[in-house]
């Protein structure tokens, strides 16, 4: 059973801080994670992709990778109430094209 | 471009009663996947679609759910007979190509409640 874990908060940080959210998979083999944000009654929304270790960036957000530890995170700079929303940590089934998903985390950014 | 579509948004059934769900993919995308969160828990696989082939059913719950995808186009899942425990968030997602590396866009969900 492949799973992904997250904390599933609620995170809370107030505005212009750093948000920093964290994932581990337990499917050595995974080569693809994905990022999603996921507001109130909407669609998962793809924030960050990112297939090899080290870091990603893309304006305020930042992907994080470590295959060896098996351990993928999101940081959110200069967060904004905007923000606020449950973030999905995706994993990429090597062998199967699934999507594993996390519970998601819950982020509460404070004007 | 218009994203992944799902009709209906809501659904409220009664135990025993059928309800099929609709999803269009966004136009071009060969994979069509549908997943399902349990309240409380996370999204989870259910099958997968390359055009009109089932590539993968291997997260459907049992025989009472039933996907199609007639022409390669929309899909339609259909639950018949409803329980309780199919209460949750249907997902549908496609991608353009069969890749490890491939994004899949997710549509806004049919939130599904049986009594």
């Amino acid at each position: 059973q492949k799973e992904v874990e997250q904390n599933s908060g609620p995170l809370s940080v107030p505005e212009g801080a750093i948000a920093s959210l964290n994932c581990t998979y337990s499917d050595r083999v995974s080569q693809s994670f994905f990022w999603y944000r996921q507001y109130s009654g909407k669609s998962p929304e793809l924030i960050m992709s990112i297939y090899s270790n080290g870091d990603k960036e893309d304006g305020r957000f930042t992907a994080q990778l470590n295959k060896a530890s098996q351990y993928v995170s999101l940081l959110i700079r200069d967060s904004q109430p905007s923000d606020s929303a449950t973030y999905l940590c995706a994993v990429n089934g090597f062998s199967d094209n699934q999507f594993y998903f996390g519970t998601g985390t819950s982020l509460t950014v404070i004007p | 471009e218009a994203g992944v579509t799902q009709f209906p948004s809501h659904s409220v059934i009664e135990k025993g009663q059928t309800v099929t769900l609709r999803c269009d993919p966004i136009s071009g995308h060969d994979n069509l996947y549908w997943y399902r969160r349990v309240m409380g828990k996370e999204i989870k696989f259910l099958l997968h679609f390359v055009k009109e082939s089932k590539q993968d059913e291997s997260g459907m719950p049992n025989n009472r759910f039933l996907a199609e995808r007639t022409g390669g186009t929309y899909s339609t899942l259909k639950v018949q007979p409803a329980e309780l425990e199919d209460s949750g968030v249907y997902f549908c997602a496609s991608s353009q190509a069969r890749l490890s590396q491939e994004t899949q866009y997710f549509g806004p969900g049919t939130r599904l409640l049986v009594l």
